[in-house]
């Protein structure tokens, strides 16, 4: 069946640390990883995606990587800031699944100043 | 930016009651979904639809549930007979394309409250 793990569930950092959150996926097939970020009572709100054909993706100070071998992806923060606390979640289609996103069971990233 | 708009906020229903979620995706977006979210839980994937069919559905969306686009820009999650266990934030998503290669845009939920 799909699985998506998804580690660590809790993170905390102090601020202007780097935060790594690692997304392990079962279906070799996977072609598109992306990661939202979820603030509370608020939306999924997309980040950062990946797709198959690369290993590295940059956006000022989020990061993707992607590692089809070992079947994960992680999602890389640097120079944390409070505002960047929120729940993380990886969401790999799974080539299985078709069209819908396998959510991660989520990454709480604490930030504190 | 176009966002996907979603309606009401918050809906408190009693347990048998029917309930209808709306959802206006992005102008241009062909594929909609519905995911919902039990407070503290991942988000889980309901249904998919396109061109006024569903094209995949989960476990989860048994028939208690159904989706219809009843128009040219909204696009609606029917629950019929509520139960507690409904009790969930509903989010509606859209993408451009359906090929397993594109970004889904989330609007900002329904929550649903069973009482």
């Amino acid at each position: 069946g799909e699985n998506v793990e998804q580690h660590p569930s809790t993170l905390s950092v102090q601020e202007g640390d780097s935060a790594v959150i690692k997304c392990t996926y079962s279906d070799s097939a996977s072609n598109y990883f992306p990661w939202y970020k979820q603030e509370l009572g608020k939306r999924p709100q997309l980040i950062i995606d990946i797709r198959s054909n690369v290993g590295e993706k940059k956006d000022q100070r989020i990061a993707v990587t992607l590692n089809k071998t070992a079947k994960h992806f992680s999602l890389h923060i640097t120079e944390t800031q409070p505002e960047d606390s929120a729940v993380y979640f990886c969401a790999p289609y799974l080539n299985q699944a078709g069209t819908a996103l396998i959510f991660g069971k989520g990454t709480t990233l604490s930030v504190s100043s | 930016e176009p966002e996907v708009t979603q309606t009401p906020s918050h809906q408190v229903t009693q347990m048998g009651q029917e309930v209808i979620l709306r959802c206006v995706p992005i102008s241009n977006h062909l594929y909609f979904y519905w995911y919902r979210q039990i407070l503290g839980q991942k988000v889980e994937f309901l249904v998919s639809f396109y061109n006024n069919e569903i094209s995949e559905k989960s476990e989860i969306f048994d028939d208690q549930f159904s989706v219809e686009r009843p128009d040219g820009s909204n696009f609606t999650l029917k629950i019929r007979s509520t139960k507690l266990e409904d009790s969930a934030m509903y989010f509606c998503a859209s993408s451009e394309e359906s090929s397993t290669n594109q970004p889904q845009h989330f609007g900002d939920g329904t929550r649903l409250s069973i009482l």
